[in-house]
């Protein structure tokens, strides 16, 4: 049985660019959300997307926004990248509604130059 | 909102000894708190997690205790051994979809 996974474990941008990552959740969970961690510190709720919806959202810009497609996978993307946004985002599925029992994958490392 | 504080940022306990963290939350409407290890290059595993309905609860090595009235909450970990060293989070919740994360504490476990 397949973890949560993402893509891609690394990927460099310069400022202003714009990415997207990905993540599929582990087998039979339909809630995924996401979490930027700096260096050092915890994890950073983002938002968590449920029935293909935004569920919540936590303190960060419109820049970051998500998607969540029919088998529960989900994008974030991040336009103007600023080269605060270096983080690792980590995705977290779940099989409840609610924020609880996370499984994480091991993230995607952003580093904006 | 929400405030998780977490403590100590950094333990260092003799192999086969005992290692306690601590943390303390702010809102007395929380009652859902996962303890997290997070090894190098790897996302945070869940360890152990406790409802506020329950004082205490063991998973072999592993305990957490919660007092709702103090607001605090820890974590027990006996017989250390060296696959034990990691950063360990707290986190609490009141199921409204969003944990808040403690600081981390890093866990050295020396030989």
């Amino acid at each position: 049985d397949a973890g949560v996974t993402q893509s891609p474990t690394h990927l460099i941008k310069t400022r202003g660019q714009q990415v997207t990552l990905r993540c599929s959740p582990k087998s039979g969970h339909d809630t995924v959300s996401w979490y930027q961690q700096a260096l050092g510190q915890g994890p950073q709720f983002i938002f968590q997307y449920y029935e293909e919806e935004e569920r919540q959202r936590g303190n960060f810009p419109d820049r970051f926004s998500g998607h969540q497609f029919p088998n529960y996978s989900s994008e974030l993307n991040v336009n103007a990248l600023l080269l605060g946004d270096s983080a690792l985002y980590l995705c977290a599925s779940s099989s409840t509604g609610f924020d609880e029992k996370l499984f994480f994958g091991s993230g995607t490392q952003l580093s904006v130059l | 909102g929400e405030n998780v504080e977490q403590h100590p940022s950094t333990l260092s306990v003799q192999e086969g000894d005992s290692a306690v963290i601590k943390c303390t939350y702010s809102d007395s409407a929380s009652n859902y708190f996962p303890w997290y290890k997070q090894e190098l290059g790897k996302g945070p595993q869940l360890i152990i997690d406790i409802r506020s309905n329950v004082g205490e609860k063991k998973d072999q090595r592993i305990a957490v205790t919660l007092n709702k009235t103090a607001k605090h909450f820890s974590l027990h970990i006996t017989e250390t051994q060296p696959e034990d060293s990691a950063v360990y989070f707290c986190a609490a919740t009141e199921s409204n979809y969003q944990l808040i994360w403690g600081a981390g504490t890093k866990l050295i476990i020396k030989p």
